[in-house]
């Protein structure tokens, strides 16, 4: 069975920084591409980051470039972000979910989500 | 950026109505377009990949069509289960965009 399991989520303060992982299990991790998709509490999905299967390539919305970071350790089935220079408006839940294998950047498998909160 | 238009933003419905929910791209996505279902405190849930294929494990009752830019998610009978936000996203171009949204709620 296939499981995303995030952690590192909290309260950081305006300017701060924040690292979120993502376990994965249940499937050939190496193999896949993997996101990460926001989501404010009772609001819309937005994408935030792509990593390829060597961590070799990578994407990000205009609103995190510069400030995240995404990497992935595939000998620990680990997705990372690395938020700096924490913003409010990056108050949401993050999900990582996995690239659908065989098609074009869909997400077939998402985590639970873990909140991250920017606030003084 | 693709600009996904979803349409209505919520629409209210019986046990058993067909539901048909719209999405507008900016520009032309051919078929690279993914419908996902969340129900409140739920993750979302892959229903519909390239425009009309169906998620292993859906129920047939779901269906989508379109391409270029206009594409309909379709709920042939709604069911109890059903009642939740609708979401269409591109898989055409980074950055990947989501539509804002379809509430289907119980008439």
């Amino acid at each position: 069975e296939v499981q995303l399991v995030e952690s590192g989520g909290g309260l950081v303060q305006p300017g701060g920084s924040l690292r979120l992982s993502c376990a994965a299990s249940g499937f050939t991790f190496s193999s896949d591409w993997m996101h990460w998709v926001r989501q404010v509490p009772g609001k819309g999905l937005v994408w935030v980051s792509r990593i390829n299967t060597d961590g070799s390539g990578t994407s990000y919305a205009d609103s995190v470039k510069g400030r995240f970071t995404i990497s992935r350790d595939n000998a620990k089935n680990t997705l990372y972000l690395q938020m700096d220079s924490l913003r409010a408006e990056d108050t949401a839940v993050y999900y990582c979910a996995r690239d659908r294998p065989g098609s074009n950047y869909y997400f077939d498998y998402w985590g639970q989500g873990t909140l991250v909160t920017v606030s003084s | 950026d693709i600009q996904m238009t979803q349409s209505p933003s919520s629409v209210s419905a019986s046990v058993g109505d067909r539901v048909t929910i719209t999405c507008r791209a900016s520009q032309g996505i051919s078929s690279w377009l993914a419908w996902y279902q969340q129900k409140p405190g739920k993750v979302p849930k892959l229903l519909i990949y390239a425009a009309s294929s169906l998620q292993s494990g859906v129920p047939s009752r779901f269906s989508g069509s379109g391409s270029g830019t206009d594409f309909t998610l379709t709920i042939s009978s709604l069911q109890p289960e059903d009642f939740a936000t609708y979401y269409c996203q591109q898989g055409n171009s980074f950055p990947l965009t989501f539509g804002g949204g379809t509430k289907v709620e119980i008439k």
